[in-house]
């Protein structure tokens, strides 16, 4: 069964700290995505992560994928209050796309 | 033109109603997708067209209908719901099945009651 697993669920920071999402995933396909959500809202694309080693950087967000592992982390930086989402990775596997649980990131001032 | 529209935005009906949930792109793509998303979990897979023919069922209840009239149109026909089928129906497409772009809708906010 194709799993995909995100930790923390609930991630509250300080504006300014940085910390991690991580995910982990059970398939043998290494595509690799991330994708924001806004309170109902859609989903907005992140990253794509294709191969071992993978790093993409947009602002104070940074993805990466280790395959061998199959884990991908995503590195907040000096967080801002902008950042406050829910986070999903999501897995490509058995030729579908599976999501995660979720992180629900909240900055405090 | 890079988006996918979905219409309408919120939907409320009942439980013996019959309504239909409609997904259009422009951009070419030749697959997509209908996901299930409930409060607070993530999106999850119903359906999946390919070159308009559908290619995956999730085990969806017949209950949910979807339809692929041409390339650029996608549906679901929903009949006879549940309250616990309230949920946020997202649409998404990809240039093909098996492409890492996927494009996400706004999404159709559905209240049965």
């Amino acid at each position: 069964e194709l799993k995909v697993e995100q930790n923390p669920l609930f991630l509250s920071m300080q504006e300014g700290k940085n910390y991690t999402i991580y995910c982990n995933y059970s398939t043998t396909s290494d595509r690799l995505y991330w994708y924001r959500q806004d309170p109902g809202k859609s989903l907005e694309s992140l990253f794509v992560l294709l191969s071992n080693g993978a790093v993409k950087q947009e602002g104070r967000l940074m993805a990466s994928l280790d395959t061998k592992a199959r884990l991908s982390t995503l590195h907040i930086t000096a967080a801002v209050h902008d950042l406050s989402a829910t986070y999903f990775c999501g897995n490509f596997g058995n030729e579908k796309l599976t999501f995660g649980t979720g992180t629900r990131l909240t900055i405090i001032p | 033109d890079t988006e996918v529209t979905q219409t309408p935005k919120h939907l409320v009906m009942g439980m013996t109603n019959k309504k239909s949930l409609k997904c259009e792109q422009h951009m070419g793509h030749r697959a997509m997708y209908w996901y299930k998303q409930k409060a607070k979990k993530p999106p999850e897979l119903m359906f999946v067209y390919s070159y308009e023919k559908l290619s995956i069922n999730e085990s969806v209840p017949s209950r949910f209908s979807p339809e692929c009239p041409n390339s650029s149109l996608l549906n679901l026909h929903l009949h006879a719901l549940q309250p616990e089928d309230s949920a946020l129906y997202l649409c998404a497409s990809s240039q093909a099945r098996g492409s890492y772009g996927y494009t996400f809708g706004s999404g159709t906010r559905l209240t049965v009651v």
